[in-house]
């Protein structure tokens, strides 16, 4: 059974602590893995997408990264606007996302 | 451009009466799926519409769920006789076909 799984759930950072989270993940024939940000009380905002092992994306001080086994999302020099849930998703077919629980982040001035 | 515009973006209704969710997707977005997000939990797969179709209704989670699509566009999700353990966020994506899923704001729905 397909499953994607997120670490740590919650994470506290102070302004310019630069960290990463970690999204496992067990597809069969992986067609992508997305991340997402959500805001409370808002809808997922899309970040990337990545489709092979290797690939990395960059967007300010965002920078997700792909293994066969797990994606990364590197957070460098984070601000308290960055303070989101972060939500994984992997997609083995044309349309089915498989999410994970999301890491909670919260980035301290 | 205009994203994915859900409707109510609150709903709150008592127990065992129906209500209607509405989504209106990106133009020209093909595809379009219903997700639940409940407190604390990963999102939820419902269903998804290729065109007017709903080739996957996998992820209702009861026959009170259903859902169509009309013209290729505007979706509206039904839960009858509500329960209470229907209140969750529900949210709402479109894409074209294969391509990256873009999420509306969602609605709030909570059964008393």
């Amino acid at each position: 059974e397909d499953q994607v799984t997120q670490s740590p759930e919650a994470l506290r950072l102070q302004e310019g602590e630069s960290s990463s989270l970690n999204c496992s993940y067990t597809v069969s024939g992986l067609r992508g893995l997305f991340w997402y940000r959500q805001d409370p009380g808002k809808g997922p905002e899309f970040l990337f997408t990545l489709y092979s092992a290797g690939e990395e994306k960059e967007k300010e001080r965002l920078k997700a990264t792909l293994t066969k086994k797990e994606s990364f999302l590197h957070i460098t020099a984070p601000k308290p606007e960055d303070s989101a849930t972060y939500l994984c998703a992997s997609s083995s077919g044309t349309y089915k996302y498989i999410f994970g629980t999301g890491t909670r982040l919260k980035v301290l001035a | 451009g205009a994203g994915v515009s859900q409707s109510p973006s609150n709903k709150v209704t008592e127990k065992g009466k129906d209500v209607e969710l509405r989504c209106d997707p990106i133009s020209g977005h093909t595809a379009l799926y219903w997700y639940r997000q409940s407190l604390g939990q990963g999102l939820e797969f419902l269903i998804y519409f290729q065109g007017n179709s709903a080739p996957d209704k996998s992820g209702l989670p009861s026959d009170r769920f259903s859902a169509e699509r009309t013209g290729g566009s505007v979706s509206t999700l039904t839960i009858q006789r509500t329960q209470q353990e229907d209140s969750a966020v529900y949210l709402c994506a479109s894409s074209r076909t294969g391509e990256t899923q873009y999420f509306g704001p969602g609605t709030r729905l909570l059964v008393l």
